[in-house]
């Protein structure tokens, strides 16, 4: 495996569920993110772990909680959502955003895209 | 938090024209990114630019940014079918070294 995966690529559930979608970097990153792409609003940052430090958009609803176990690994555990949740979730990494030779450039998996039933 | 906005949203043009793609942010940032998606493919990174006067070329692609005016653009030189995808341009989300804020993209669809 090369880049940033993540799994499952699609995924169907109904609002009493809960799930989780799982991201991997095989680039040495140190840093990870959530973004979700949906067709009515653009990109949106939902989640940061930098060295383990998490960093979140304070819009993110609470049904969804990240976990970084490790820099290589990252879950976004999803529980109760709603229809309008259903989007594209995009995993990233990044180098060590601190330092200059990163230039934090982040390279992105090929998503999850979900719907809520 | 940066505010990233991006003109235009639609682009419509013939094989063979040039045409520049803006990208105007809300606050101080001195690195700019764009990015390419093509359908039902996840974000593919194309430029960073990490000064004022910063200029990058891929290709028939080239990026440039003025931090001063607060404006990024993509100039497509003699452009080709094959550059049909949106294009994102994105800064820092809060200025520092995180995240990042995206503009909603420009759809661009180059025709024979």
């Amino acid at each position: 495996e090369t880049g940033v995966t993540q799994t499952p690529r699609h995924l169907v559930m109904g609002m009493t569920n809960k799930k989780s979608l799982k991201c991997e970097q095989h680039l040495g990153h140190n840093a990870m993110y959530w973004y979700k792409q949906s067709a009515k609003k653009p990109l949106e940052l939902m989640f940061v772990y930098n060295f383990k430090e998490q960093t979140e958009n304070n819009s993110v609803p609470s049904r969804f909680s990240p976990e970084c176990p490790n820099s290589s690994h990252l879950f976004l555990h999803l529980h109760t959502l709603q229809p309008e949740d259903s989007a594209l979730y995009l995993c990233a990494s990044s180098q060590d955003p601190g330092t200059p030779s990163s230039y934090n450039e982040q390279f992105f998996g090929p998503g999850t895209r979900l719907t809520v039933l | 938090e940066l505010k990233v906005e991006q003109n235009p949203l639609f682009l419509s043009m013939q094989e063979g024209k040039n045409y520049t793609i803006y990208c105007n942010y809300s606050t101080t940032s001195d690195r700019l990114y764009w990015y390419r998606q093509d359908p039902g493919k996840s974000l593919e990174s194309l430029f960073v630019l990490l000064s004022n006067g910063a200029v990058k070329q891929e290709g028939r692609l080239m990026a440039s940014l003025d931090t001063k005016a607060r404006l990024s653009t993509l100039h497509i030189t003699a452009a080709v079918h094959d550059l049909s995808a949106t294009y994102f341009c994105a800064g820092p989300w809060r200025g520092g070294a995180d995240g990042l804020t995206f503009g909603k993209g420009t759809h661009l669809i180059i025709q024979p």
